[in-house]
């Protein structure tokens, strides 16, 4: 079946740090992916919509500076938190989808985020 | 915007158990997803429904499309302890494929003792 890969699956660091989180479709190509984020104990919720070639589209209340996407290939796209600060730790998890009027997202298994 | 609540928000169950639960929207959907979320992992697809009505079954998992189109209900045959996660209902923005932005359940946690 589609394999998504998260890299990496778990990042510490300090407060104003970048970071970068790499999702990536391993066998097949991917028009557009998703980023989720998830609170402990919450459902996930819709980040923003990355379209390769193309700039991403955010949910409302996602900063988009803070949250910079990149979809450069049709099997790559990466998130950069950038500055982040304890309030963005959180668990990230992306998904990709081969768009065929059906095919059902396939989720990557995240990256645990954790600000100090 | 759309909101899917699920219910149970909890359950312990016992080995061997079904177990059922069921997730409602306050709007239409085209298209019904389960999905299981194992601790710190991200959720695998269980079952993807596509008509109101529609039963369909993966392994000791049923699921059904409500004829309304505003809710789904997600079974589970004789549990075992494997089953412990968290199971989302997921639905698609209306009249678009599931390869569109999800909207995802408040979930259910699933809780098996032996």
């Amino acid at each position: 079946g589609a394999v998504v890969s998260q890299h990496p699956s778990r990042v510490i660091c300090k407060s104003g740090t970048s970071v970068k989180i790499e999702c990536r479709s391993l066998d097949f190509q991917a028009t557009t992916m998703f980023w989720y984020r998830q609170f402990p104990k919450q459902s996930l919720m819709l980040m923003a919509t990355s379209n390769e070639g193309s700039k991403a589209t955010y949910e409302q209340g996602v900063e988009k500076d803070k949250f910079l996407i990149n979809h450069a290939s049709l099997t790559l796209s990466t998130l950069t938190v950038t500055s982040a600060h304890p309030e963005d730790s959180s668990f990230y998890i992306c998904s990709a989808t081969e768009w065929t009027g059906r095919e059902p997202q396939h989720f990557g298994d995240g990256t645990r985020l954790s600000i100090l | 915007g759309q909101q899917l609540n699920q219910s149970p928000q909890s359950m312990f169950i016992q080995e061997g158990e079904d177990v059922s639960m069921n997730c409602t929207s306050s709007s239409i959907f085209n298209t019904w997803l389960w999905y299981k979320q194992d601790p710190g992992e991200g959720p695998v697809l269980l079952i993807a429904l596509y008509k109101a009505g529609e039963l369909t079954s993966n392994g000791r998992l049923t699921a059904q499309f409500g004829i309304t189109r505003k809710d789904s209900f997600l079974n589970i045959s004789a549990s075992i302890p494997s089953d412990v996660g968290i199971y989302f209902c997921a639905g698609p923005q209306p009249f678009t494929g599931t390869a569109s932005k999800l909207t995802f359940g408040t979930g259910t946690r699933l809780q098996v003792t032996l």
